[in-house]
């Protein structure tokens, strides 16, 4: 069975600073691996998708990267700002469906 | 940007009271899911439907049916609410495509209270 950990839970950082925020997963027969970003009360907005086969993805001041063989994936956020202020998620393809199983989230706090 | 829709956004209801809640989307995608989020915890997959008159209960136990006539609606119903089912419910679409390429599309979400 699928299981996805997001370490750490929250994180406050100051403006400016480069953060990097952690996924694990335990089953690496995954199709792709996935970032969202939560803002307080609202949906889920897809960031980022790494398939199986790609080792990474960048977006503006993202990066995200998939390491399946260790069942890990990262997000790498540069020059934090008070915008980047949300909660993160990382999901991947597992379940008796096939279906996307989350993480918990990180809860980010980005201070002015 | 995705065009995918939820109404009510917030709701307070009493117990026993049937609700339904809405989802629709004007992408044209095939595939649609709701999910449950309690506070501070992952979200769980409840229903989801690969197209109309298909539907599939997810990996989280539910005593919510949905029904899809329409590609482009999934409502949501409880027949009887009750306190044990406030919770957050998310609705997310994603188009037919090869496996490991598709992103969901998320709606806003509806917040429901049952007291």
């Amino acid at each position: 069975k699928q299981e996805v950990t997001q370490i750490p839970a929250a994180l406050s950082v100051p403006e400016g600073e480069n953060l990097v925020l952690n996924c694990s997963f335990t089953d690496s027969a995954i199709y792709n691996l996935q970032w969202f970003r939560q803002d307080p009360g609202k949906g889920l907005t897809s960031l980022l998708l790494i398939q199986s086969s790609q080792r990474e993805q960048t977006s503006g001041r993202l990066n995200a990267s998939l390491d399946k063989s260790s069942g890990r994936s990262t997000l790498y956020i540069a020059a934090s700002q008070p915008g980047d202020s949300a909660t993160y998620l990382c999901a991947c393809y597992g379940g008796s469906q096939g279906n996307l199983i989350f993480g918990k989230g990180t809860k980010l706090s980005v201070k002015p | 940007e995705a065009d995918i829709y939820q109404t009510p956004r917030y709701l307070v209801i009493g117990t026993g009271k049937k609700i339904t809640l809405e989802c629709s989307q004007t992408m044209g995608h095939d595939k649609m899911y709701w999910y449950q989020q309690d506070p501070g915890m992952e979200l769980h997959l409840i229903h989801y439907s690969y197209g109309v008159n298909s539907t599939e209960k997810g990996d989280l136990s539910s005593e919510s049916t949905v029904s899809r006539i329409r590609t482009e609606h999934f409502p949501l119903t409880l027949e009887s609410a009750r306190p044990s089912h406030t919770s957050q419910y998310l609705c997310a679409s994603s188009e037919t495509r090869t496996r490991g390429t598709d992103t969901q599309y998320f709606g806003p979400g509806t917040r429901l209270t049952v007291l």
